[in-house]
């Protein structure tokens, strides 16, 4: 069984600054994908950025990219350029073609960008 | 595509009472998915299914608790009878099996049983 770990229940930053969010994971599988899911008070699940295995080069969508490190299992998440409206509980999540297509969640990060 | 669509996106009922919640998944997807979130247990998965066919429902918490597909763009989560402790936001979600685990989620129910 698969076991994501975000062990940073808060985080808070400063409007315009960099943060990065910890998440770790425990899995035999090989080949599988990971996901930062951003959840804001509007409560929609919005996904931010996702990962393969694979591919050694690191995710990047715009403000937020990735450090993915598969011999370790850690896979953070880099909020450049903070804005307000990044203010959201994220959680990592985590998917393998063996998982009978369900995401393994994360207890999610509360991040707050304070003006 | 209006992505998934649930209703309602609020629900006060009484103790007591049948609720059914809905869900509309995104045309093409082959996958939905029911998840309930409260401050104490996070997000949880109740019920999935795969083209119309439920394949896990170990996280339903009691017999209380229904799901169905008759189709493959509607999805119904039925408690009854609903109690106190069912006050939570449910969410549905759907991806199609070439997504890799990409999942898209609805805007959630808000369910509150007095």
């Amino acid at each position: 069984a698969q076991t994501v770990t975000q062990s940073q229940p808060e985080m808070s930053v400063q409007e315009a600054e960099t943060v990065t969010l910890s998440c770790t994971y425990d899995t035999s599988e090989n080949n599988y994908y990971l996901f930062w899911y951003k959840q804001p008070p509007s409560r929609q699940m919005i996904l931010v950025i996702r990962q393969e295995a694979y591919k050694q080069q690191n995710a990047t969508e715009n403000r937020f990219s990735v450090n993915f490190q598969k011999a370790t299992k850690s896979f953070s998440l880099k909020i450049s350029d903070s804005q307000l409206g990044d203010t959201a509980m994220y959680f990592c999540a985590f998917w393998a073609w063996g998982s009978g297509s369900r995401l393994t969640f994360g207890e999610g990060t509360q991040l707050t960008v304070n003006p | 595509d209006a992505g998934v669509i649930q209703s309602p996106r609020h629900e006060v009922t009484e103790m007591g009472q049948e609720v059914t919640l809905r869900c509309k998944p995104i045309s093409g997807h082959d996958y939905l998915f029911w998840y309930r979130q409260t401050m104490m247990r996070g997000l949880e998965l109740l019920i999935y299914f795969n083209n119309n066919v439920p394949i896990d429902d170990s996280g339903m918490p009691e017999d209380r608790f229904s799901a169905k597909m008759p189709n493959a763009s509607f999805s119904t989560l039925k408690i009854q009878p609903s109690e106190p402790r069912d006050s939570a936001v449910y969410f549905c979600a759907s991806s199609y099996s070439g997504g890799a685990g990409e999942q898209y989620f609805g805007p959630g129910t808000r369910l509150t049983v007095t």
